[in-house]
């Protein structure tokens, strides 16, 4: 399967902090980059998704920044909160019928 | 609408015998995944169908796994025989077609544990 990878494998941000997550590809194939957050004994869930068309997309307090000449992707999250802790999978897809690759996911955990 | 509904949640299983997980997709939904997930590995792409055919099944691990779709509702995972290493959490998922931009929705996942 074609990788991304992502960093850190962990991360501990103080409570109002920015978490920032990373995230690299090299198939310039993919043109869909979700985020999927997953709390313990859940399932992931969709958080927020950018095309390589912008650079940027912002849904509250989370932000996509997409560097497309990089071939990299990152999560940001302002005003970090407890209720954030949880692992984090970037992930990406090429055009057409064919499903998204993960990476491995960052445990965040938020301190008060 | 309900989610994707996965059972069993939790399986403990002694090595060698065979284990079958079971998923209903989303109703409406033509896509479904099977995921493993591991510390080590993350989340693994074991197979995905489209219309109740199997499209790629190039992550399973090995023989010892196999799934099947027999309609639109359901879908099963088995391993026989278990080994110690398949223990891990396995995530049934369903979307809208497998195209890019479709969003893919995860049910609560199977624990498995083999001893």
């Amino acid at each position: 399967q074609q990788q991304v990878k992502q960093s850190p494998q962990s991360l501990i941000v103080q409570k109002g902090g920015i978490s920032i997550i990373n995230c690299a590809y090299e198939n310039t194939a993919f043109d869909y980059f979700p985020w999927y957050q997953q709390f313990p004994g859940k399932g992931p869930a969709l958080l927020i998704a950018i095309r390589p068309d912008v650079s940027e997309k912002k849904e509250g307090r989370f932000t996509i920044s997409f560097n497309k000449s990089a071939k990299q992707f990152s999560l940001h999250i302002m005003d970090s909160q407890p209720g954030d802790s949880a692992t984090y999978f970037c992930a990406a897809s090429p055009s057409g019928n064919t499903p998204l690759v993960f990476g491995k996911g960052t445990r965040l955990s938020v301190i008060a | 609408d309900a989610g994707v509904i996965q059972s069993p949640r939790h399986e403990v299983t002694e090595m060698g015998q065979e284990v079958t997980l079971r998923c209903k997709p989303i109703s409406g939904h033509n896509s479904l995944f099977w995921y493993r997930q591991t510390m080590m590995r993350g989340l693994e792409l074991l197979i995905y169908f489209n219309n109740n055919v199997p499209i790629d099944d190039s992550g399973m691990p090995e023989d010892r796994f196999s799934a099947k779709m027999p309609n639109a509702s359901f879908s099963t995972l088995k391993i026989q025989p278990s080994e110690p290493r398949d223990s891990a959490v396995y995530f049934c998922a369903s979307s809208l077609g497998a195209n890019s931009g479709n969003t893919i929705y995860f049910g609560e996942g199977s624990w498995l544990t083999v001893v």
